[in-house]
């Protein structure tokens, strides 16, 4: 079974402009959470989303949004983007709250 | 609220020797806790994890890690270092608080394995 897929693996965007980036779960996982991960530093959680409902939100502004779609595929929106959203960004699928299988994350340089 | 702690932005061990590598947490309610693994240029790969069932877990590679509420600890450890073991470790904590339910990760701790 395929994993969980990011796309795209990389992105050079300049200040001010949106980005939306995409996360596909691992097939029968309803789950999908978000993470930040700057550069020599932890994840920072975003959002978790369960059925297409927002089921958790971290400390991050109103510039980041996020939605998840009938066939549990996730996208992360962030407007308005800073040099301090320079990180990559990870995409976790899960089954419900249970372990979460992780994607190889989308770098996100912004200039 | 919850929090983690990693203690020690890097490890350093020599191949064959005990890793020990240190999480403490806190959570107001009975937490969830996890231990990651991640090589350069890699997502995130689960080594093992808590869930309130025996506080002595075992996870894959080698690794295995003890849960000590007195101690609010979860450190991770592995008896014999191998050279593919060198990558960041996270600890993480999973639990509904503020915000709903979130996961919250350690700083990191890096480990270096020598030869």
């Amino acid at each position: 079974d395929a994993g969980v897929t990011q796309s795209p693996t990389h992105l050079i965007k300049t200040r001010g402009q949106q980005v939306t980036l995409r996360c596909s779960p691992i097939s029968g996982h309803k789950s999908v959470s978000w993470y930040q991960q700057v550069l020599g530093q932890g994840p920072q959680f975003i959002f978790q989303y369960y059925e297409k409902e927002e089921r958790g939100r971290g400390n991050f502004p109103d510039r980041f949004s996020a939605r998840q779609f009938p066939n549990y595929s996730s996208e992360l929106n962030v407007n308005a983007l800073l040099l301090g959203d320079s990180a990559l960004y990870l995409c976790a699928s899960s089954l419900q709250s249970g372990d979460q299988y992780f994607g190889p994350g989308t770098r996100l340089t912004v200039l | 609220a919850q929090s983690v702690t990693q203690l020690g932005s890097h490890v350093s061990v020599s191949e064959g020797a005990l890793v020990l590598l240190r999480c403490n947490y806190s959570s107001s309610v009975p937490p969830y806790l996890f231990w990651y693994v991640q090589y350069p240029n890699q997502g995130l790969q689960l080594l093992l994890k808590y869930t309130s069932a025996a506080t002595l877990v075992k996870g894959i590679n080698g690794f295995e890690a003890e849960f000590k509420k007195s101690e609010t600890s979860f450190h991770l450890t592995k008896p014999s270092a191998h050279m593919s073991d060198a990558a960041e470790y996270f600890c993480a904590v999973s639990g509904r608080g503020d915000g709903g339910f979130k996961t919250i990760f350690g700083a990191g701790t890096r480990l270096f394995v020598k030869a």
